[in-house]
């Protein structure tokens, strides 16, 4: 079954710093989110991005973070200047879209991201 | 966005049927009941969703309420891989690219 997959599996940055967390959706999804999740906390959504464009994103996401799809594959998130509070599993995700609603989304296991 | 109400835990043993309850009583009629788990160290895994009627699957059934004000998913024979954290999650029913909206969820707990 296909999967999504994300790189790496842990990423330990100082402060300050840029990071780019890495994602492969599913090939055949058209639609992609960013959700991260602090250590005992709730899942938050992020950022979704579909057509190469944003669609939706959340009032964490701030001029700190972007999303890129460079290539047919590829869907990443950058943080420019890492916080302390960016420390937090940070979940990719994809769903196939084509016109019906309510498509599920597939994640991958996440990127566990320290800052220090 | 529609909340949804879960109990915080729940605990269940090998091979018995597990409902799983959540209550949305302010649900719109265009909203769709999603379900997805969480396994220990891993991303959230979709279980099963619907807007009315009752919905089967490999993994699970969802038993939805007359008047949608509430749905309980149904594990039928729990095994100890299915401890996780359950969410119970409202979407919009449109096209075009949804957020989910993650609350506390249910952490059910399979005794051997």
């Amino acid at each position: 079954e296909p999967e999504v997959t994300q790189t790496p599996s842990h990423q330990v940055t100082q402060m300050g710093q840029e990071v780019i967390l890495r994602c492969v959706p599913i090939s055949n999804h058209l639609y992609f989110y960013w959700y991260r999740q602090i250590l005992g906390q709730k899942v938050e959504f992020l950022v979704s991005f579909y057509n190469n464009e944003i669609s939706e994103k959340s009032e964490i996401f701030d001029d700190q973070f972007s999303v890129e799809r460079p290539d047919g594959s590829n869907f990443t998130l950058k943080i420019r200047s890492t916080k302390l509070e960016d420390s937090a599993m940070y979940f990719c995700a994809s769903s196939r879209g084509q016109g019906i609603p309510n498509q599920p989304q597939h994640f991958g296991d996440g990127t566990r991201l320290s800052i220090l | 966005d529609a909340k949804t109400t879960q109990p915080n835990s729940m605990e269940s043993n090998e091979e018995e049927p597990v409902h799983l309850p959540c209550n949305h009583s302010t649900i719109s009629g265009t909203d769709y009941i999603h379900w997805y788990r969480q396994l220990p160290s891993q991303g959230p895994e979709y279980v099963i969703h619907g807007l009315t009627s009752n919905v089967n699957n490999r993994m699970a059934s969802l038993a939805i309420a007359e008047d949608r004000k509430s749905s309980t998913l149904i594990l039928h024979r729990a095994t100890l891989r299915d401890a996780a954290v359950y969410y119970c999650i409202l979407s919009p029913g449109i096209q075009g690219a949804q957020k989910l909206v993650f609350g506390q969820g249910t952490r059910l707990t399979i005794n051997p």
